[in-house]
């Protein structure tokens, strides 16, 4: 059974730092894996999806690569700002059993403070 | 506006009752999805749907039931069987195996 980990699971910087969050899986075999944003008491948002075949997407100041042979992906924000403040989970999909049903990680709460 | 809706935002259930929680979706996705989050925990897949009339149990799915009558709607009933239900629910869609999309959540509460 896939097993998604994410670290740390608490982060708290100065704004302007550049951060890197991680994630890692225990499966390579997968089909996707996509970064997400929830804000307190919210629903998720979505960040960035990087398919199988791909190493890296980048949004503005987000840039999250991809290694599936190592199960690991990373989630870089550069420059942060008080409004990056936020859980940041990643969530893998399998490329096989046919559901393709996404595994969540528990998430990286962040804080970035002025 | 394209999007996931979900309602209520706030849920109060007394014990013995059964609650639906309302998912609609104008994305025209066949795949959706219902998730439970807890505090401290990742979200766990109660049930999910690849298309009309067809859905899957997820990994706990004993005290809560769906359906899956029209693509765009996918309500989830917690009844009287669940005994922990208080948490928050998020309701999720996507074509086939491609970016998921979340609505904003309905938190539950036992009263």
């Amino acid at each position: 059974k896939q097993e998604v980990t994410q670290i740390p699971a608490a982060l708290s910087v100065p704004e302007g730092e550049n951060l890197v969050l991680n994630c890692s899986f225990t499966d390579s075999a997968i089909y996707n894996l996509q970064w997400f944003r929830q804000d307190p008491g919210k629903g998720l948002t979505s960040l960035l999806l990087i398919q199988s075949s791909q190493r890296e997407q980048t949004s503005g100041r987000l840039n999250a690569s991809l290694d599936k042979s190592s199960g690991r992906s990373t989630l870089y924000i550069a420059a942060s700002q008080p409004g990056d403040s936020a859980t940041y989970l990643c969530a893998v999909r399998p490329h096989s059993g046919g559901s393709y049903i996404p595994t969540f990680g528990r998430g990286t709460s962040l804080i970035v403070h002025p | 506006d394209g999007g996931i809706t979900q309602s209520p935002k706030y849920l109060f259930r007394k014990e013995g009752q059964n609650v639906t929680l309302s998912c609609e979706q104008n994305l025209n996705h066949d795949a959706m999805y219902w998730y439970r989050q807890d505090p401290g925990q990742g979200l766990r897949l109660i049930y999910y749907s690849q298309i009309v009339n067809d859905f899957q149990k997820g990994d706990i799915a004993e005290g809560y039931s769906v359906s899956r009558e029209k693509k765009e709607s996918f309500p989830l009933t917690v009844t009287s069987a669940q005994k922990n239900p208080t948490a928050f629910y998020l309701c999720a869609s996507s074509i086939y195996a491609t970016e998921a999309f979340f609505g904003q959540g309905t938190r539950l509460t036992v009263v």
